[in-house]
């Protein structure tokens, strides 16, 4: 059975940091994309990111270029998004979610997403 | 990035067809935007239903289909069901990021 666990989230400044962790299992995770999506509360869904199989390339929305980093550990299983100069905006739910095999595509399977919230 | 956009809200009579669009700010969508669309229920992760603007999964129902329409991705319910009733994204590969529509909220009435 495939599962994506996402911890790290909670409750940060503005200004700080976070790191978000995704554990994968059920699947073989080195074969596959993988890509962070949050959604603010009572908002829609926003792609945030992604990693290539092998970690060698990585993409950004434009709200978020510069301030967070994907990477992932194949020995471990594990994706991890780290959040530094965190905004209020980036208040959000975070969903670890795999891309698709053979084809071009994401979202068959979806962790149970980390909350973040940036307050003072 | 590209703006992608959806209707805000639709409704329909149990048993009836509706079909949702999805449109991309850099042009006409075709099968090289990926389009694909998800379902999402309130508390819940969202649910893929379509990926390369037609195909299904395993576990998509049959009433769901997606298409190319007009230079629009599009999500056709046929034989609408109450469960149906949900927010739906669509998402396309569109200005070389992954951008997701505002949503659609769907309701069963």
């Amino acid at each position: 059975e495939v599962q994506l666990v996402e911890s790290g989230g909670g409750l940060v400044q503005p200004g700080g940091s976070v790191r978000l962790s995704c554990a994968a299992s059920g699947f073989i995770y080195s074969s596959y994309w993988m890509h962070w999506i949050r959604q603010a509360p009572g908002k829609g869904l926003v792609w945030v990111s992604d990693i290539d199989s092998d970690g060698s390339r990585t993409r950004y929305a434009d709200s978020v270029k510069s301030r967070f980093t994907i990477s992932r550990d194949n020995a471990k299983n594990t994706l991890y998004l780290q959040m530094n100069g965190l905004r209020v905006e980036d208040t959000a739910v975070y969903y670890c979610v795999r891309g698709l095999i053979a084809v071009t595509g994401l979202g068959d399977y979806w962790g149970q997403g980390s909350l973040v919230t940036v307050s003072s | 990035q590209a703006v992608v956009t959806q209707e805000p809200s639709l409704a329909v009579s149990p048993g009836g067809t509706i079909t949702l669009t999805c449109a991309c700010s850099t042009g006409a969508v075709t099968s090289a935007y990926y389009p694909s669309w998800f379902q999402q229920k309130p508390g819940q992760a969202p649910r893929a239903l379509i990926y390369s603007a037609s195909d299904k999964y395993s576990w998509t129902p049959a009433r769901f289909s997606g298409s190319l329409l007009g230079g629009k991705a599009a999500l056709t319910l046929s034989g609408v069901q109450p469960e149906d009733e949900a927010e739906y994204y669509c998402l396309l590969s569109c200005g070389g990021a992954w951008v997701f529509g505002g949503g659609t909220k769907l309701t069963v009435l």
